[in-house]
């Protein structure tokens, strides 16, 4: 099993732009979390999807921020304008039912 | 409010010890699950331990222990025999139910250990 995959590794951007991190979960897992982590913050549930419908996108920042989830095999959380204080650390992970989540390996985000 | 609370921002330990690293969470629900994540230097998260809320026994594996208070509403994780490969931010994390299959999963601040030779 390959795992949660999260694309970009890395993405540098400028302010403005707009931002796609994409995420694969493991195959069969039911839930995905989209996280934000920052030195300030610590981790942040941003949206959580179950059979790929959000129930909670209450920890999403903005109305720059949204998340797609059109199959159970991909998700995308996108910023539109990005901006500076948007550079964080952005995890994507996968579940099934109440056990544990498994982690992406985590977009860098930095936004000039 | 918060939904879990880890007290100590960070702690030593001295290698061949034991540690015990803080964590209190607030729900409702009957049903829910606890969780430790590791997060070395290098990134990544690395799952640790599950505790249910159902399980009458503490949750253990290999050095890594679970001391569930449920009526303390307490989940402290516990480091045997502490190596220095154990330097990192430890996380602990409720996933409570939601209805159904919905369950949302909730991290503390965590606390940075250091393990000193």
């Amino acid at each position: 099993d390959a795992g949660v995959i999260q694309s970009p590794r890395h993405e540098v951007t400028e302010m403005g732009q707009e931002v796609t991190l994409r995420c694969k979960p493991i195959s069969g897992h039911n839930s995905l979390f989209w996280y934000r982590q920052t030195m300030m913050r610590g981790l942040e549930l941003l949206i959580y999807f179950n059979n790929n419908v959000p129930i909670d996108d209450s920890g999403m920042p903005e109305d720059r921020f949204s998340a797609k989830m059109p199959n159970a095999s991909f998700s995308t959380l996108k910023i539109q304008p990005s901006e500076p204080r948007d550079s964080a650390v952005y995890f994507c992970a996968s579940t099934i039912g109440i056990t544990e989540a498994f982690f992406g390996q985590g977009t860098r985000l930095t936004v000039v | 409010a918060q939904k879990i609370t880890q007290t100590q921002p960070g702690m030593f330990v001295q290698e061949k010890e034991a540690v015990t690293l803080d964590c209190t969470y607030d729900t409702s629900d009957q049903s829910y699950g606890l969780f430790w994540y590791k997060q070395p230097s290098s990134g990544e998260m690395i799952f640790l331990i599950y505790q249910g809320s159902y399980d009458e026994q503490n949750a253990t594996e290999g050095r890594y222990s679970l001391n569930f208070q449920k009526a303390r509403k307490s989940a402290n994780l516990v480091i045997s025999a502490s190596q220095l490969g154990d330097s990192a931010m430890y996380f602990c994390a409720m996933r409570e139910g939601g209805g159904g299959s919905n369950y949302k999963l909730t991290f503390g601040k965590g606390t940075l250990l250091t393990v000193n030779p």
